[in-house]
């Protein structure tokens, strides 16, 4: 089993919609749980992170963590043209903190006008 | 805005030749990494560095890889004989403390 699981798609919504990507992992030992964006040929950018379990909120973009499923989601509202990108999901256990990322694969979303 | 440069874009070698990989990391971060993309696959991370020691590395840096930070700005990858296998993007990312990574855009290398 991979340790970090991420559907690549590509995903295609049109504009406004609300999109939703997902995670899966298998080490129980993670504890920060990162979104990034990245653009073609440009290195990943944070979105987002969160700590352990709940729910966390930025603008259009919203992240969730369920450590009992292993899970993790993140939901982006009203999606504009611009959100295309690939997501990749990441994540590290409490004694590497952001130094050791594991990735997923990336989801790449195409949003249309 | 701050950013994390990287030279060259584009590298392409031959197998069996040394390369090296800069990075300039924002100038107050103190921890720098890199890591790296083979096409089609995820991001892995290759090594971190802190006061100019490794403080984390992975089963993929093995002893043809190296890190140096040669002068207060620069941080470098050696390859020492490249493989095939070694055709990737490689990140460099830096930060302030234990927090948020900033990469650069990346530097392509082909080994032919």
């Amino acid at each position: 089993q991979k340790e970090v699981e991420q559907d690549p798609g590509p995903l295609s919504v049109p504009e406004g919609a609300i999109v939703s990507l997902n995670c899966t992992y298998s080490n129980s030992a993670f504890q920060y749980f990162m979104w990034y964006r990245q653009y073609s040929r440009k290195g990943p950018e944070l979105l987002m992170y969160t700590y352990s379990s709940g729910n966390k909120e930025d603008g259009r973009f919203t992240a969730q963590v369920d450590k009992s499923s292993k899970y993790i989601s993140l939901f982006i509202r009203d999606s504009q043209p611009s959100d295309s990108a690939t997501y990749l999901c990441a994540m590290s256990d409490k004694n590497t903190g952001f130094q050791k990322l594991v990735f997923g694969t990336g989801t790449r979303l195409l949003v249309s006008p | 805005e701050p950013e994390v440069t990287q030279t060259p874009s584009h590298q392409v070698t031959q197998m069996g030749q040394e390369v090296i990989l800069r990075c300039v990391p924002i100038s107050n971060h103190l921890y720098f990494y890199w890591y790296r993309q083979i096409l089609g696959q995820k991001v892995e991370f290759l090594v971190s560095f802190y006061n100019n020691e490794i403080s984390e590395k992975s089963e993929i840096f093995d002893d043809q890889f190296s890190v140096e930070r040669p002068d207060g700005s620069n941080f470098t990858l050696k390859i020492r004989s490249t493989k095939l296998e070694d055709s990737a993007m490689y990140f460099c990312a830096s930060s302030e403390n234990t927090g948020e990574l900033f990469f650069g855009e990346g530097s392509r290398l082909t080994v032919l």
